[in-house]
């Protein structure tokens, strides 16, 4: 186990619905991560939240709301997606210092219908 | 523009033999570097980091290897097992306060051979 769970493995939902991605970690870490991953396309940098506090947005739609109640929780809340919205959506997780390494959960793969 | 991009989308190796996957950046205030194994239906699994302070780094059968002046980084993967089979993302951290920030290649994936 990486130390980052993620839920639901697998998601499928329609472009009006409303569903949340649920991230956690188990190593004491500071700071919480998503990045997106497409198909053919280098990982994107979602949002980075550290102690809590949200420090990057990455031009990120509105239809994407993160939400981090404590260093352990992250979720991703997703609202009036498009198709191309489809992808693997990853949770990371690290000691939120410049020089350490995020610890990846094994993802969300999200399809928009 | 500044990037991270790995020369080689596919890289097919012996078992047994040695693999070197290479990585190229344009940053070069990027001043920490990190390379990612990603086996199917998981998640970038890490290997190995180097600071820009290093110019070599060695694990359990990896080296990382770091050229500055022609901003290049490399894996080096020894006994090349099955078990290697994936894909390798370099990245690079630009970030500038207190949390990483990662910026990915697209990957290279490695295929071993029996």
């Amino acid at each position: 186990e990486t130390g980052v769970t993620q839920t639901p493995r697998h998601l499928v939902m329609g472009m009006t619905n409303k569903k949340s991605l649920k991230c956690e970690q188990h190593l004491g870490h500071n700071a919480m991560y998503w990045y997106k991953q497409s198909a053919k396309k280098p990982l994107e940098l979602m949002f980075v939240y550290n102690f809590k506090e949200q420090t990057e947005n990455n031009s990120v739609p509105s239809r994407f709301s993160p939400e981090c109640p404590n260093s352990s929780h992250l979720f991703l809340h997703l609202h009036t997606l498009q198709p191309e919205d489809s992808a693997l959506y990853l949770c990371a997780s690290s000691l939120g210092q410049i020089d350490s390494p995020l610890h990846f959960g094994n993802g969300t793969r999200l399809t928009v219908t | 523009g500044e990037s991270v991009g790995l020369h080689l989308p596919t890289l097919s190796v012996q078992e047994g033999d040695n693999s070197i996957i290479n990585c190229a950046y344009s940053n070069s205030a990027s001043d920490y570097f990190i390379w990612y194994k990603q086996e199917s239906g998981k998640g970038p699994q890490f290997i190995i980091d180097i600071r820009s302070n290093m110019d070599k780094r060695q694990g359990q059968r990896v080296t990382v290897l770091l050229n500055k002046t022609v901003k290049h980084l490399s894996l080096q993967i020894a006994a090349t097992q099955p078990g290697d089979s994936a894909v390798y993302f370099c990245a690079e951290n630009r970030g500038a306060g207190t949390a990483s920030k990662l910026t990915f290649g697209t990957g290279t994936r490695l295929q071993v051979t029996l």
